[in-house]
């Protein structure tokens, strides 16, 4: 799997949108784009997943770039509980391999 | 249905002995996979099974560890003379396989203390 890039650490306050970044320069024309989440002391829970196309569901909102070598997460209202550290995956859905993590980034939302 | 689920959620475990924790899986999840995840980290692939398969190991996984699913249902991993550097949060996660659908749904982790 290719490997993707997100800085360590990002700050939010309560209520505002939050844009989550990932860099992916060597994504192939079959990766998919994976986020997860991970709250302390769980384990790590889906987000959302696209491959060309923006995506949005209840929780977030995926926007790709055309290139689609970079891509972000967007929360649209942060609240307390989205304190978690986020991680952007590539995958081969049609070779079904595991998702593999990198550290992700630690987003801390305050009141 | 109450997800994923992990047994035990805490082992404490002496230096040599030897540990099995066990995952049971969403119902009709055909994919279940182990991860290890130490402190500060990301978690880290050991393997997976499709149905009672094992297609895929880390070379994470020395020949200390092993995993069976049979029956393709509920998975066990075992550590045989446990390390301290064994001690980590080992994670499950399941999945019903397919191109356009493959959410993982993770368990909340068994966390291994080796002293």
């Amino acid at each position: 799997d290719a490997k993707t890039t997100q800085p360590n650490s990002m700050e939010s306050n309560e209520e505002e949108p939050v844009h989550l970044p990932c860099n992916h320069s060597t994504i192939s024309g079959t990766d998919y784009i994976h986020w997860y989440r991970q709250l302390p002391s769980q384990g790590p829970e889906y987000v959302i997943h696209g491959l060309t196309s923006n995506v949005n569901n209840r929780m977030a909102s995926l926007a790709i770039a055309e290139d689609r070598k970079s891509s972000t997460l967007i929360l649209h209202r942060a609240t307390l509980r989205d304190a978690a550290v986020y991680y952007c995956i590539l995958r081969d859905n049609q070779a079904g391999t595991a998702l593999i993590f990198g550290k992700g980034t630690t987003l801390s939302v305050s009141s | 249905d109450t997800g994923v689920s992990q047994d035990p959620r805490h082992k404490i475990t002496k230096r040599g002995q030897n540990v099995t924790f066990r995952c049971d899986p969403i119902s009709e999840h055909n994919r279940l996979y182990w991860y290890r995840q130490t402190l500060g980290q990301g978690p880290e692939f050991l393997t997976y099974f499709q149905n009672e398969a094992q297609l895929e190991k880390s070379r994470l996984l020395s020949d200390r560890f092993s995993a069976e699913r049979p029956k393709g249902s509920f998975s066990t991993l075992e550590i045989q003379r446990t390390e301290q550097g064994d001690s980590a949060m080992y994670l499950c996660a399941s999945s019903k396989h397919s191109r356009m659908n493959t959410e993982a749904f993770f368990g909340q982790g068994t966390r291994l203390t080796v002293v």
